[in-house]
């Protein structure tokens, strides 16, 4: 069965720093989103991407965050200076033609970052 | 956009018991899945179950789609079905809104 792949696993980081996390979305998806969720709390919505352009995002995308879609399989979230706040487990998803489509959205295994 | 409410919020049940989760949601959806969080922290996809009923071995999950409710079955739980379950929802392009979710708890 197809899989999203993400990288790295965990990752920890100082404040301050710039992150990348990386995904690998299925190859025929056409569709791309990152998922956040803080330690205990629901799973969030950050960002939907279609046609190599950001289609929705939400407040909690703000200008520290970017995504990228660098070739034709990596999808990337970018956070240029980390806070604590967020510290949380970040999960790329794709789905082949948005929603509806008979298949949902096939989330990643998340990428667990800590800010120190 | 969809609002998505999940209840209970805990439950805690013995080995062998069977549960039924259920999932609230505020308009129609063509998407909703049901998602087991294991204690990896991994979203394991259960059920793509826009309308209907389906059935994968001890689970089992009914949307009503007019009625705006979907229901998750378990049927003789085990340790191993612990961990958070998610509904969650979405129609057209909209992005997909997660539940709050149902904490499970199986007690050997």
């Amino acid at each position: 069965e197809p899989e999203v792949t993400q990288t790295p696993s965990h990752q920890v980081t100082q404040m301050g720093q710039e992150v990348i996390l990386r995904c690998v979305p299925i190859s025929n998806h056409l569709y791309f989103y990152w998922y956040r969720q803080i330690l205990g709390q629901k799973v969030e919505f950050l960002v939907s991407f279609y046609n190599n352009e950001i289609s929705e995002k939400s407040e909690i995308f703000d200008d520290q965050f970017s995504v990228e879609r660098p070739d034709g399989s990596n999808f990337t979230l970018k956070i240029r200076s980390t806070k604590l706040e967020d510290s949380a487990m970040y999960f790329c998803a794709s789905s082949q033609w948005g929603t509806g489509d008979g298949y949902g959205y096939t989330f990643g295994s998340g990428t667990r970052l800590t800010v120190v | 956009g969809i609002q998505v409410e999940q209840s209970p919020p805990d439950l805690i049940l013995q080995e062998g018991a069977n549960s039924t989760l259920r999932c609230n949601f505020s308009d129609s959806v063509n998407n909703l899945q049901w998602f087991h969080q294991n204690p990896w922290g991994q979203l394991i996809n259960l059920f793509y179950i826009p309308s209907g009923t389906k059935q994968n071995g001890r689970l089992s999950a009914t949307t009503v789609a007019t009625e705006r409710y979907s229901l998750l079955y378990i049927s003789s739980s085990q340790t191993t079905d612990s961990g958070v379950y998610f509904c969650a929802a979405s129609f057209g392009n909209e992005k997909l809104t997660f539940g709050t979710g149902t904490r499970l708890t199986i007690i050997p």
